[in-house]
């Protein structure tokens, strides 16, 4: 079983940030958050991960709480081509497979 | 640098037939994923496979499912005599030995078990 929870779905309106929670209560020190989506039909994209500290990279910034037990994925200006299932996922850092749940299904409209 | 490759994209077997699928990873990465995603559902891990090892096979079904991935070419999951519960979208990862859990997907094989 997933780990984590996420709501099943939101939307957002395009040019405006999306915001995405995730609730990972039980996740343990050496475990990190990774956000994959999985745009209709196509095979899943990472996006981003992290740790502990917040992240940033060209698609997305990462937010972790202090106690580590949720975060938030933020699309800072959402377009068209966000809309999509995404995914949070809790993990090592040393490979192994990665357990999907639900996922929160991003919808962003004009 | 190229993606993840599958093939075929799209593949239809009869009942009772076997279906290979196949994935090159990208260059220079030697670990091998592949997941199952039913009609209407989430995606599931199968298998994780290194270089002529498997790793992790404990999402293969016991039966009728292998895979491999040898020294050279691409990994194969090999599915012997297909029934209509096998129809899916599957999808092969990779990563290289350095990485996290930073898998890189390849565009799938949807599998149509007529």
């Amino acid at each position: 079983d997933a780990k984590t929870t996420q709501p099943p779905s939101m939307d957002c309106a395009e040019g405006r940030a999306a915001n995405l929670p995730c609730n990972h209560s039980t996740i343990s020190g050496n475990e990190y958050v990774y956000w994959y989506r999985q745009i209709h039909s196509q095979g899943p994209q990472y996006i981003i991960h992290g740790l502990k500290n917040n992240e940033t990279n060209e698609m997305a910034s990462l937010i972790i709480t202090e106690d580590r037990k949720s975060s938030t994925l933020i699309l800072p200006h959402a377009t068209l081509r966000d809309t999509a299932v995404y995914y949070c996922i809790v993990g090592n850092n040393q490979g192994g497979k990665l357990i999907f749940g639900q996922g929160t299904e991003l919808s962003v409209k004009p | 640098n190229a993606g993840v490759m599958q093939n075929p994209r799209h593949l239809v077997r009869r009942r009772g037939q076997e279906a290979r699928l196949r994935c090159s990873p990208m260059k220079g990465h030697s670990h091998v994923y592949w997941y199952r995603q039913l009609p209407e559902e989430g995606l599931k891990f199968m298998v994780y496979l290194q270089k002529e090892n498997i790793i992790d096979e404990s999402g293969m079904p016991k039966e009728r499912f292998s895979a491999e991935f040898p020294k050279e070419g691409p990994s194969i999951l090999r599915i012997q005599q297909v029934v209509r519960g096998d129809s899916a979208a599957y999808f092969c990862a990779s990563s290289p030995l350095t990485a996290g859990n930073e898998q890189f997907f390849g565009p799938g094989t949807r599998l149509t078990v007529l």
